[in-house]
């Protein structure tokens, strides 16, 4: 079975500090890969997807870059970490075609920039 | 996609069948209705999808209307352990990624 791990689960970063995220898939190859952001008490927001290695597709401009340098590797970093990226990041899988709104997602980590 | 309405919050009594509404009026004859929950502190968990024909699986039912302008999500039996914010989503089946739209949701409360 497929499963999705992420981590770290939460961090306390300072502002103008680096950050990296990062998730990885198992029992599947070849996925659509997704980063989501949920700012408190708003809805989720995607940030990137991306569809194979080396593919990245940004939704929204901000502090933020994606990375796929292996077909089940998704990282999310930051070279300065700003107030405002504080949040409740979560990544996520699906597959091709007829699947590909059928997402699974990580059990997320929360960052407090301070 | 087109843009969906759910009420901002449920409440539903323990044991009893919890039937969450969602306006889609704008809706397109490719696009899906998509059923998602987020327990709280949780990643979102997929629960079920439709194009015109009832749906049902081990989670819920979906009922979506013959002219496709509003579905409903069944919970047949509530457990406190559905207490969850819902999201219904509409979306063109089939593309080549998901791009999916988190609306607010509804707040579904279960309560003993």
């Amino acid at each position: 079975s497929q499963t999705i791990h992420q981590w770290p689960a939460t961090l306390v970063q300072p502002v103008g500090s680096p950050l990296s995220l990062e998730c990885t898939v198992e029992g599947t190859s070849n996925p659509n890969l997704y980063w989501y952001r949920q700012a408190a008490g708003r809805g989720l927001q995607l940030l990137f997807y991306s569809v194979g290695i080396g593919q990245i597709s940004s939704e929204v401009p901000q502090n933020l870059s994606a990375s796929r340098p292996q077909d089940r590797q998704f990282i999310l970093s930051s070279k300065k970490l700003l107030l405002s990226d504080s949040g409740f990041y979560l990544c996520a899988w699906s597959s091709r075609g007829s699947g590909a709104n059928v997402l699974t997602f990580g059990a997320g980590s929360r960052l407090t920039v301070l | 996609d087109a843009k969906t309405t759910q009420p901002p919050s449920m409440d539903c009594a323990e044991g009893r069948a919890a039937n969450l509404p969602c306006n889609h009026s704008t809706i397109s004859g490719n696009e899906y209705v998509y059923w998602y929950r987020q327990i709280h502190s949780q990643g979102p968990q997929y629960i079920i999808h439709g194009l015109k024909n009832n749906e049902t699986n081990e989670m819920a039912s979906l009922i979506i209307t013959e002219d496709r302008k509003s579905s409903t999500l069944i919970l047949p039996h509530a457990t406190l352990r559905d207490t969850a914010v819902y999201y219904c989503i509409v979306s063109v089946r089939g593309t080549s990624y998901g791009k999916l739209t988190f609306g607010q949701g509804t707040i579904l409360t279960v309560h003993p």
